[in-house]
């Protein structure tokens, strides 16, 4: 069964030092989202993508926060000077369609450890 | 904004017996109302569904019901069995933007014991 795979599964940084999460979704699929949970919390909605361009994106997906398809396959979520408080699950998610009922699939997650 | 809140955090059960999971929403704009299953080291994975136009939806041992005037959903699982053991999610959906997004609850934490 296809299935959204994310590298790499756990990221340690230093405070202030750029990551990048990578993300292959379902290949067929045109929709792209990426959530964060911080440990304990909800999980909550950071940005959505279609046509290779932003969709739709949250108060928390501000200047720092990038996202792109380099290539046919890949998605990936830029952090470009991380803090301490960016430590979380980073869950990537893909759907066949935009709808209101398109099943969104989620990958395993990035745990990212912001020091 | 919405603002999805669900209860319990934990619930403990016997093989066998029912577990209930409840959630409330505040936005009347939401109209579609996922649960989500994410075992140990794995995303959430959606479970069943339910509009708002639906009052109740069943999937073998899994049903959800819907009040949307009092703006509460369940999730209700029938004779557990030990690979139930999972967090569960629920999330109220509407429509933003251009996209569809789910807000989603704090999680559910269900113990199956054999």
């Amino acid at each position: 069964e296809p299935e959204v795979t994310q590298t790499p599964s756990h990221q340690v940084t230093q405070m202030g030092q750029e990551v990048i999460l990578r993300c292959v979704p379902i290949s067929n699929h045109l929709y792209f989202y990426w959530y964060r949970q911080i440990l304990g919390q909800k999980v909550e909605f950071l940005v959505s993508f279609y046509n290779n361009e932003i969709s739709e994106k949250s108060e928390i997906f501000d200047d720092q926060f990038s996202v792109e398809r380099p290539d046919g396959s890949n998605f990936t979520l830029k952090i470009r000077s991380t803090k301490l408080e960016d430590s979380a699950m980073y869950f990537c998610a893909s759907s066949l369609a935009g709808g209101l009922t398109d099943t969104q699939y989620f990958g395993p997650g990035t745990r990212l450890t912001v020091l | 904004g919405e603002n999805v809140e669900q209860h319990p955090s934990t619930l403990s059960v016997q093989e066998g017996d029912s577990a209930v999971i409840k959630c409330t929403y505040s936005d009347s704009a939401s109209n579609y109302f996922p649960w989500y299953k994410q075992e140990l080291g794995k995303g959430p994975q959606l479970i069943i569904d339910i509009r708002s136009n639906v009052g109740e939806k069943k999937d073998q041992r899994i049903a959800v019901t819907l009040n949307k005037t009092a703006k509460h959903f369940s999730l209700h699982i029938t004779e557990t069995q030990p690979e139930d053991s999972a967090v569960y999610f629920c999330a109220a959906t509407k429509a933003r933007g251009g996209s569809y997004i789910p807000t989603f609850g704090r999680g559910t934490s269900l113990i199956v014991h054999p």
